[in-house]
């Protein structure tokens, strides 16, 4: 199975700064259609997670442009340009290339 | 609007079977594969497993590989997940997710499971 570990696990961030969260995989994730498939997930407290960015750098439908995604192969990037309150909950990488799809271990976002 | 709505949670002991079901509404459901993500107590995120559209495809986490079964009924609109000989370690909130080109574009709320004697 492809592993994949992000840093920091928690962040304490001061509203309008930004913050950066890594994610690497065990293995390339670039798929043999030519897609990377690396998903970012959000779970705010309490709900369930929705989809913020897919194939490292697209954004999903609704998702503000703050958040951003970069990189290839197996080190990618999530960047929130600006922190709002409502950032705050635990993000999580996911890799859709090879079965079984595998997460990351969450980092945890707080406001400072 | 997309909705996709859990239910069939509940405690039961080890050993014994729990049937999940998500109802599925807004969307045409017959069109997309669907997915089970687990969440245990105050961990991370663990995909289960995932159906295609048709039915014709299941795949499993090694962790719940012959166990659970995936399946749905398109007339339905409704995704299942037959849990067997459940563990302690089963225990978690399960939720359904629509699948899209290899993304998690909707998901529930979630059903809780706890396996405990």
């Amino acid at each position: 199975d492809i592993v994949m570990t992000q840093t920091p696990l928690s962040l304490s961030v001061t509203p309008g700064q930004p913050a950066t969260i890594s994610c690497k995989s065990s293995q390339s994730l670039l798929h043999s259609d030519g897609k990377t498939s690396l998903c970012w997930y959000l779970q705010k407290p309490g709900q369930p997670p929705h989809l913020l960015i897919y194939e490292v750098s697209n954004r999903f439908s609704g998702v503000p442009d703050r958040f951003s995604g970069s990189g290839s192969g197996t080190d990618f990037t999530l960047s929130i340009s600006r922190v709002e309150a409502e950032d705050v909950g635990v993000y999580y990488c996911v890799q859709s290339t090879q079965p079984p799809w595998t997460f990351g271990q969450g980092t945890k976002v707080e406001i400072k | 609007q997309v909705q996709l709505v859990e239910s069939g949670g509940g405690v039961v002991q080890p050993g014994r079977s729990l049937r999940l079901s998500c109802a599925a509404s807004g969307f045409t459901f017959r069109n997309y594969g669907m997915h089970w993500v687990r969440q245990g107590p105050g961990k991370g995120l663990e995909w289960v497993s995932l159906i295609w559209y048709d039915g014709s495809n299941k795949d499993y986490a090694e962790s719940v590989k012959g166990r659970f079964t995936i399946s749905r009924d398109n007339s339905k609109n409704t995704l299942y997940l037959q849990m067997d000989s459940l563990r302690v370690e089963d225990t978690a909130i399960y939720y359904c997710a629509r699948g899209e080109s290899r993304k998690l574009g909707a998901w529930g709320q979630g059903t809780l499971v706890t396996v405990s004697s």
